[in-house]
């Protein structure tokens, strides 16, 4: 069975450009969360859609936006980026994201702004 | 607002020993408890997940336990190996949803 797969594994960007991330869950997950890495702050919680709808979001600024298609596969699109947004931006799936459910995280997308 | 605390930062072993890494939360409210490995740069891979009716789950050298009443879980290694050097976290279910939140971290270095 296929992981968690994330696309791009790596971008660079420059301050004020946007950017579109890639996830595509498990086969049969239909939960897909989305987290921010960086050293001084650890992973956050972004926000995790499932079935094409928002259920939950982290304290993150308007700028960070995601949405999930029919297929469960989901996107996370940052606007007007700013330096700050360099991190390491992982996503996870699981069955429903119940609490029986294990979370699945995949390789994540290493953004760099500059 | 629930805080997830790992202690310590990180952890230096010889080869072989056993070793406890230590997790607490402040409310004692979760849905279920993972426990994750990292490998620098990579994404991470879960290793237990213990639901908050369960009080702990085994998985091979691998031993988690959850008191909820006391807001801690720890996660038991033996016979530690080099292999299992990495960077260990555990996240706490915040609802009933995919939600998680995450302690620091803390990083193992098993030495030959």
């Amino acid at each position: 069975k296929a992981g968690v797969t994330q696309t791009p594994r790596y971008l660079i960007k420059t301050r004020g450009q946007q950017v579109t991330l890639s996830c595509s869950p498990i086969s049969g997950h239909r939960s897909v969360s989305w987290y921010q890495q960086t050293p001084g702050q650890g992973l956050q919680f972004l926000f995790e859609y499932f079935s094409e709808t928002q259920r939950n979001k982290g304290n993150f600024p308007g700028r960070f936006s995601g949405r999930q298609f029919s297929n469960s596969r989901s996107e996370m699109n940052v606007s007007t980026l700013e330096l700050g947004d360099s991190a390491l931006y992982l996503c996870a799936s699981s069955v429903t994201g119940a609490d029986y459910n294990e979370q699945f995280f995949g390789p994540g997308t290493r953004l760099t702004v500059l | 607002k629930q805080e997830v605390t790992q202690i310590p930062a990180a952890l230096s072993v010889p080869e072989g020993e056993n070793l406890v890494l230590n997790c607490s939360f402040t409310d004692s409210a979760i849905y279920n408890l993972q426990w994750f490995r990292q490998d620098p740069g990579k994404g991470l891979t879960s290793l237990l997940l213990i639901q908050s009716s369960q009080r702990e789950q085994t998985s091979g050298r691998l031993n988690a336990s959850l008191d909820k009443s006391s807001g801690r879980s720890t996660l038991y290694i033996a016979a530690s190996q080099p292999g299992d050097s990495a960077t260990y976290l555990c996240a706490v279910g915040a609802g009933n949803t995919g939600k998680l939140i995450f302690g620091q971290g803390t990083t193992l270095q098993v030495k030959p």
